[in-house]
């Protein structure tokens, strides 16, 4: 595996359901982001982890929880979600966070909510 | 806040016309700006950047010019091909603050025919 990889693909779940996204980085970084992709929306930034740590946190609900366990993984555990939450959700790794660190981008989760 | 707005498409051309994706941006401090492609199915790559007034960033026949007088950053291609097709996105990045923030427009469908 190279690059930015996400699992699964595509989910779809019910409102009351429980799910984790995934998100793991072959490149070395230090950095993970979880953005969200609307339709004609521009992209959003939810979280940001540098060194595992959460550094921002874009005023997103609660029904949505972010675990890094190391520099290389990356979990948007799911719960109890609206049928608005329905996007693709993004997830990117960068060497590190100041200005010129260039973002590389997994193809993203399609979650459909019921 | 920064802010990135950029043309609504969707756009559509045939192989070998010039394409111009218009990209306007504001910025509270000195802001890097970015294109980011998505092809069907693909997270988001970056295609060029330019990190100061003048700058001209390119990539495969890709270019465009910051231009500080305008706030702008317009993508241009001379000859396009039916592998261009994707979404194209402008983006900054504002070293004032919060500077690893990707502030993305809402991205712009180019579609061109064989």
């Amino acid at each position: 595996e190279t690059g930015v990889t996400q699992t699964p693909r595509h989910l779809v779940m019910g409102m009351t359901n429980k799910k984790s996204l995934k998100c793991e980085q072959h490149l070395g970084h230090n950095a993970m982001y979880w953005y969200k992709q609307s339709a004609k929306k521009p992209l959003e930034l939810m979280f940001v982890y540098n060194f595992k740590e959460q550094t921002e946190n874009n005023s997103v609900p609660s029904r949505f929880s972010p675990e890094c366990p190391n520099s290389s993984h990356l979990f948007l555990h799911l719960h109890t979600l609206q049928p608005e939450d329905s996007a693709l959700y993004l997830c990117a790794s960068s060497q590190g966070i100041g200005f010129n660190n260039e973002q590389f981008f997994g193809p993203g989760t399609r979650l459909t909510v019921l | 806040g920064d802010s990135v707005t950029q043309m609504e498409g969707p756009v559509t051309l045939s192989e070998e016309a010039f394409l111009t994706i218009n990209c306007t941006y504001t910025a509270t401090g000195y802001p890097s700006l970015f294109w980011y492609v998505q092809y069907p199915g693909e997270g988001l790559q970056l295609l060029l950047k330019a990190t100061k007034a003048d700058d001209k960033g390119s990539n495969k026949g890709f270019e465009a010019t910051y231009r500080k007088e305008t706030t702008s950053f317009h993508l241009e291609k001379g000859s396009v091909q039916v592998s261009d097709s994707a979404v194209y996105f402008c983006a900054l990045s504002d070293r004032g603050g919060n500077d690893y923030k990707l502030s993305f427009g809402a991205g712009t469908t180019v579609t061109v025919r064989a």
